[in-house]
């Protein structure tokens, strides 16, 4: 059964700061990994989808790395500022099936807090 | 131009009724999902639907009925609610295997 962890599971940092959040999981035969970020009383945002075969991606100030043998990937934000503040989700998929669907199972998350 | 959407966004009932969540996808996606964040901010799936037919259905009790009458609506009924029912569900959609998901802003639901 995957098991998603995030550490940590709770960070604040001073607006202006590089910072990086971690996820590992269980098992290392998955098909994707998605990084999501959740406001308060929102849904869920896509933030970057890492395939298997891929080590990276990138989108604005955030780069996702994944190393899948491994089971972990890396939230890197640059130049953090007070609207980075949400909570941001990890989750992972199983070989996809070609049935069209595949399920996540997430990590509970880390809370970031950006101070100005 | 909402890619997601979901209806109520808050529901609040007594235990014992029966409610139905609402669900819309306007991004063309063939496969639609039920997620549930409970109080802990765990969040799991609960079903998934692809072009209305139902693909994944996890432990969940029977009082929790999806409905897909076409492959953009996905709904939720639950009856007999329950006061662990109280969490907030998300709807989702995806296309294939390698195109992410794309969720809905969550339902709240509170059974008092």
């Amino acid at each position: 059964k995957q098991e998603v962890t995030q550490i940590p599971a709770a960070l604040s940092v001073p607006e202006g700061e590089n910072l990086v959040l971690n996820c590992s999981f269980t098992d290392s035969a998955i098909y994707n990994l998605q990084w999501f970020r959740q406001d308060p009383g929102k849904g869920l945002t896509s933030l970057l989808l890492i395939q298997s075969s891929q080590r990276e991606q990138t989108s604005g100030r955030l780069n996702a790395s994944l190393d899948k043998s491994s089971g972990r990937s890396t939230l890197y934000i640059a130049a953090s500022q007070p609207g980075d503040s949400a909570t941001y989700l990890c989750a992972v998929s199983p070989p996809y099936s070609g049935a069209g669907s595949y399920q996540l199972t997430f990590g509970k998350g880390t809370k970031l807090s950006v101070i100005p | 131009d909402t890619a997601v959407s979901q209806t109520p966004k808050y529901l609040v009932t007594q235990m014992g009724n029966d409610k139905s969540i609402k669900c819309e996808q306007n991004l063309g996606h063939d496969t639609m999902y039920w997620y549930k964040q409970d109080s802990k901010k765990f969040l799991k799936i609960m079903f998934s639907y692809n072009n209305k037919e139902l693909i994944i259905n996890e432990t969940v009790p029977n009082r929790f009925s999806p409905k897909s009458p076409d492959k953009a609506h996905l709904n939720l009924h639950i009856n007999s609610l329950e006061l662990g029912d109280s969490a907030v569900y998300f709807c989702a959609s995806s296309q294939g295997g390698g195109y992410g998901y794309t969720f809905g802003s969550g339902t709240r639901l509170t059974v008092v």
